[in-house]
């Protein structure tokens, strides 16, 4: 079975630009879930989805952070205008969205801000 | 604010030894817990779920506690083995996840 599927894996890019992360969820759960990581603050929640609806996203740093479902199959983090500080890695997570379910990760993307 | 706090934050244990890392969470309305194993540069996997209403769930070699009341979990490895290496992530879920900073354990020979 794929499990979610996370793309670019890692991502250079210079300060000032526009950087979208892409997520495929597993097909059939109705939850998704981004999370960043980094040393200083672990695994935190930026925003997540039921049924292709955003519930809390008030873990989106500012105004330069959006994330879209248009399906029940795609999602997209971007990150405009980028800064140094939002390197991390940035994890998308499904799940059946039941809360006796767990929640499976995507592979992440290293994205390094310059 | 829910707090999650992972002791100890590193481990390094000899091969063969049965071990606890220990999670401990600050508000007691959740639905459930997990324990997640990551790798490094690797994403998470998920190694074991425990809902609000049970008190421990097993897997092979791993074991893992709840007691919702105090806010504390453990999770307890068997015979660990070199493989066993790795990050260990608790985390509490009312839906969104919130997550300690782990437990890096390592396996020595």
């Amino acid at each position: 079975d794929a499990g979610v599927i996370q793309s670019p894996r890692h991502e250079v890019t210079e300060m000032g630009q526009e950087v979208t992360l892409r997520c495929k969820p597993i097909s059939g759960h109705n939850s998704l879930f981004w999370y960043r990581q980094t040393m200083m603050r672990g695994l935190e929640l930026l925003i997540y989805f039921n049924n292709n609806v955003p519930i809390d996203d008030s873990g989106m740093p500012e105004d330069r952070f959006s994330a879209k479902m248009p399906n029940a199959s795609f999602s997209t983090l971007k990150i405009q205008p980028s800064e140094p500080r939002d390197s991390a890695v940035y994890f998308c997570a499904s799940s059946l969205g039941q809360e006796d379910q767990p929640q499976h990760f995507g592979d992440g993307t290293r994205l390094s801000i310059l | 604010k829910q707090e999650v706090t992972q002791i100890p934050a590193a481990l390094s244990v000899p091969e063969g030894e049965n071990l606890v890392l220990n999670c401990s969470f600050t508000d007691s309305a959740i639905y459930n817990l997990q324990w997640f194993r990551q790798d490094p540069g690797k994403g998470l996997t998920s190694l074991l779920l425990i809902q609000s209403s049970q008190r421990e769930q097993t897997s092979g070699r791993l074991n893992a506690s709840l007691d919702k009341s105090s806010g504390r979990s453990t999770l307890y490895i068997a015979a660990s083995q070199p493989g066993d290496s790795a990050t260990y992530l608790c985390a509490v879920s009312r839906w969104a996840l919130n997550f300690g900073k782990g437990t890096s354990l390592l396996v020595t020979p």
